[in-house]
Order: structure tokens, then C-alpha cells, then sequence
């Protein structure tokens, strides 16, 4: 969906940098979240936000923060990146104003490689 | 915990087979289901959802799906397949508590040959 963007598109990083990935959409939308997608384990959540001053932990959010920066914008920081951080990335959104559909809205993903 | 399964990682079929990729759904209550499909190198869109109404839901590019309350299930069908098709398909369904994100399965491989 291009009115949800990600930057990097594609990152390699070194073990013990820190990294952001970057979120940004023009859908209006208040929820936002980013996954992590992995081979034979689909999507993980790893941190979502009902809006800017509600920030939630998902499954797997250890090793991983986050800042919702504007309703429009939730980036996803590895303080210390690791190998087996290694994956693909999605920023998603919804709208929990409109009926309350649930659907999601994602980005094209950013694929992190930390060697 | 609300949760889906799919049973198979991946499904090959011939064009213009109908094809079916399958989905069965945990949850406590009524179930809010939903489709996507990822294509390479792309994000994951919207297919279709099932939330009340018709167990046969209508989604995008000629797929349906048919939710079965009694089998828990609620399968992904198309009645005849293209080569486009080809994809990674992800059922998930809406959790309960306070913010009822979604859950999604594990995904299923379709491949679909000329």
C-alpha cells in the first residue's frame, strides 16, 4: 500500500550497531504496529500503539524499541543489533475510528541483515 | 488465546484448477477472520474478512472463502487458479482483549503451474 512507506528498503548493519527503521503513512489512521516476518513463522508482532501516547509491547519485543513520533510516523529501533534479528519487516495501520474493521494497512517491508 | 492454523506450508495446483488454501481458527466468542496474500518483494494486502452475515465472503481478485463454524475453519477458494496467483497467503484472525489486534497464521506457499 504506497500510503504506507518504510525507509530502509534494505539494510545490512554489523553486530552491536544500533538501527531505526523508519514508518510513515498519509492514511490518517491511529493504530500502528510493526511485525517481524520470518520463514515457516509468519508474522510476529513486536510492538504496536493505539495512538501517540499508548505504546504497547507485542510478542516478541525484547532486543527492539520503538517511538510514535506523530500519529503518522512509528519507528522501530534496535539498540544492539544481533544476527538472529535478521528478517523482514512490516509497518502496518489501521483505523479504529471508522466501524471498526481491523483491517490492516502494510508497507513494503525493510529487509535487515546483521551480519 | 485466539489463534489460526495452517496446516500447509505450501500448495501447488495447475492453472485453472480451483484451488483451496485451508485455515482453522481458536477463538472464544464470535470469530473475526480475515485473508491476506504477499507477493514477492511486496507488503501484505487485504483479501477478504469475515465478521457476521454469509459463511461464503467474496475478497478481491476472484477469491472467497467459506467460514464453517462447526470444523472452526475458514478456507481460502478460488474456482479456477491463475499462474498470478502465486503467493504467500496468511489467514489471521482478531484477538479479545482491550486493543483486538490481529493474530495470523503462519502462512501458506501457492504455487500455481502454467
Amino acid at each position: 500500500d504506497a500510503d504506507v512507506t518504510q525507509t530502509p528498503r534494505n539494510r545490512i548493519t554489523k553486530t552491536g550497531k544500533r538501527i531505526m527503521l523508519e514508518c510513515s503513512q498519509t492514511k490518517g489512521h491511529d493504530r500502528m504496529y510493526w511485525y517481524r516476518q520470518d520463514p515457516g513463522l509468519g508474522l510476529r508482532l513486536i510492538y504496536y500503539s493505539f495512538d501517540v501516547k499508548d505504546i504497547n509491547k507485542g510478542e516478541i519485543s525484547d532486543g527492539y524499541s520503538v517511538s510514535r513520533q506523530a500519529q503518522a510516523k512509528f519507528s522501530l529501533s534496535l539498540e544492539s543489533a544481533i544476527p538472529n534479528q535478521t528478517a523482514l519487516y512490516f509497518c502496518a495501520t489501521s483505523d479504529s475510528r471508522q466501524g471498526m474493521t481491523y483491517e490492516q494497512y502494510f508497507g513494503p517491508g525493510t529487509r535487515l541483515t546483521v551480519t | 488465546a485466539q489463534s489460526v492454523a495452517q496446516p500447509e506450508d505450501q500448495v501447488n495446483v495447475a492453472e485453472g484448477n480451483p484451488l483451496t488454501v485451508k485455515c482453522t481458527y481458536s477463538v472464544s466468542g464470535n470469530p473475526y477472520l480475515f485473508w491476506y496474500v504477499q507477493y514477492p518483494n511486496r507488503g501484505l494486502q487485504f483479501l477478504l474478512k469475515y465478521i457476521t452475515g454469509d459463511n461464503l465472503v467474496k475478497g478481491s481478485y476472484g477469491f472467497e472463502a467459506e467460514f464453517n463454524k462447526s470444523q472452526t475453519s475458514f478456507h481460502l477458494k478460488k474456482p479456477s487458479a491463475l499462474v498470478s496467483d502465486s503467493a504467500l497467503y496468511f489467514c489471521a484472525v482478531r484477538d479479545m482483549t482491550r486493543f483486538q489486534k490481529l493474530v495470523f497464521g503462519t502462512g501458506t506457499r501457492l504455487l500455481v503451474s502454467p
